[in-house]
């Protein structure tokens, strides 16, 4: 199976622009999360997605925003670029689904999106 | 929320040693605990995970340990190697049961250890 796949791999805005981020989860999963990684702040959880509805947020500003197609594809968007949004931005797939007692909720990580913003 | 504390944040080992990191979590409702390793310029891959109704696992040269009254969790690599140098991560999540599927997306992460494995 093909793992997941973000694009671009790497883009670079300035400041006040916008730009959107593709996440494809290996085939299957339903699940799809964003990270956000920083030298400083290390890795943070942005949101999740599963059947096209977020599930879960992180503590980011609106700007950050996001969406799940019906074939589990994701994006992401962020708004109004600041100098601070560069990073490298990961997405992770899972099956995300309870079968019984057995439950597959590995999260595997895409190769990521390094943003620099100017 | 979750807090996740992670240490060592650098660790250096002879090749050969053992090499443990500690993380803690605050949330008492956290039940799955992965373990990431992060090579320079790639993704973070999953190398062991475990469940809070398990208090031990073993992979080959790699163990965690979980004890759920002090929530606190290791990770264990024995006769380490070169190639088991790179950035370590631990995290913590509580499952979340939606209609239809079981979601673990909010994984909070340690803040990471920098492994290095001398020759």
């Amino acid at each position: 199976k093909a793992g997941v796949t973000q694009t671009p791999r790497y883009l670079i805005k300035t400041r006040g622009q916008q730009v959107t981020l593709s996440c494809s989860p290996i085939s299957g999963h339903r699940s799809v999360s964003w990270y956000q990684q920083t030298p400083g702040q290390g890795l943070q959880f942005l949101f999740e997605y599963f059947s096209e509805t977020q599930r879960n947020k992180g503590n980011f500003p609106g700007r950050f925003s996001g969406r799940q197609f019906s074939n589990s594809r994701s994006e992401m968007n962020v708004s109004t670029l600041e100098l601070g949004d560069s990073a490298l931005y990961l997405c992770a797939s899972s099956l995300a689904v309870a079968s019984g007692r057995s439950v597959t909720d590995t999260q595997y990580f895409g190769p990521g999106t390094r943003l620099t913003v100017l | 929320g979750e807090n996740v504390e992670q240490h060592p944040s650098t660790l250096s080992v002879q090749e050969g040693d053992s090499a443990v990191i500690k993380c803690t979590y605050s949330d008492s409702a956290s039940n799955y605990f992965p373990w990431y390793k992060q090579e320079l310029g790639k993704r973070p891959q999953l190398i062991i995970d475990i469940r809070s109704n398990v208090g031990e696992k073993k992979d080959q040269r790699i163990a965690v340990t979980l004890n759920k009254t002090a929530k606190h969790f290791s990770l264990h690599i024995t006769e380490t190697q070169p190639e088991d140098s790179a950035v370590y991560f631990c995290a913590a999540t509580r499952t979340l049961r939606y209609a239809g599927g079981t979601s673990y997306g909010k994984l909070t992460f340690g803040q990471g250890t920098i492994l290095t494995v001398h020759p």
